[in-house]
């Protein structure tokens, strides 16, 4: 089983530059959502997604956009990178419940120089 | 607006010793859904308890157990008889209600490190 698999693993960007971060799941699952960790602060939401066309911000989106196309596929883009925007990127997804914990993906760890 | 607050940034202890993980909670919301997660130093984040608001009975699975209070809004959680195997960083988390967005906010952590 695959579950939520987070491409790269690993990326070093230059100040202006852009990428996407690709997160695919194969559980079916509605819900889908993107977050950073950087040290001291816990994991902060960026941008989730409840259904294929929805999308939201979460508590940090400035900087990053997403879409979601169809169920399974959930790309983060930078559009210009900065050095703030280095840290660990998580993608996780779950069913269209509440209560129904997320699965994640095992990260990316971006770097900006 | 919702919040959790870990306020154990690290804690270390030797194995076989108890340790308690505290996690405070707010929100306004009367349905709602608390959870922890595990991150060992391998980096990936594993499920480890979920427990709904109208549920406050406590919950025990082998060396791990969880007390829910709402009448303090807090969500701990014990590990008996700690192992080196329980080194991580440990999340409590709440997920606000679906038609809300079912956001999943999360704690800043607490780092537990078991000494042999």
């Amino acid at each position: 089983n695959a579950g939520v698999t987070q491409t790269p693993k690993f990326q070093v960007l230059k100040t202006g530059q852009s990428m996407t971060l690709q997160c695919a799941q194969d559980m079916n699952h509605e819900y889908m959502s993107w977050y950073r960790q950087d040290p001291g602060m816990g994991l902060r939401l960026i941008h989730y997604s409840v259904g294929a066309g929805i999308t939201d911000q979460g508590e940090v989106p400035n900087g990053y956009n997403v879409s979601r196309s169809t169920t399974e596929d959930f790309p983060l883009r930078l559009l210009s990178a900065a050095p703030s925007q280095t840290s660990v990127y998580f993608c996780a997804s779950s069913r269209g419940q509440a209560d129904s914990p997320l699965h994640f993906g095992n990260g990316t760890r971006l770097t900006v120089t | 607006a919702q919040k959790v607050t870990q306020a154990q940034t690290e804690i270390s202890v030797v194995e076989k010793e108890d340790v308690t993980l505290d996690c405070v909670y707010e929100t306004r919301d009367t349905t709602y859904y608390l959870f922890w997660y595990k991150q060992p130093p391998s980096g990936e984040l594993v499920f480890l308890i979920r427990r709904n608001s109208f549920d406050e009975q406590n919950e025990i699975s082998g060396r791990y157990s969880w007390n829910f209070q709402k009448s303090t809004s807090s969500f701990n959680f014990t590990i008996t008889a700690s192992q080196v195997v329980d080194s991580a960083v440990y999340f409590c988390a709440l997920r606000t209600p679906y038609n809300q967005g079912g956001k999943l906010i999360f704690g800043q952590g607490t780092e537990l490190s078991v000494k042999p």
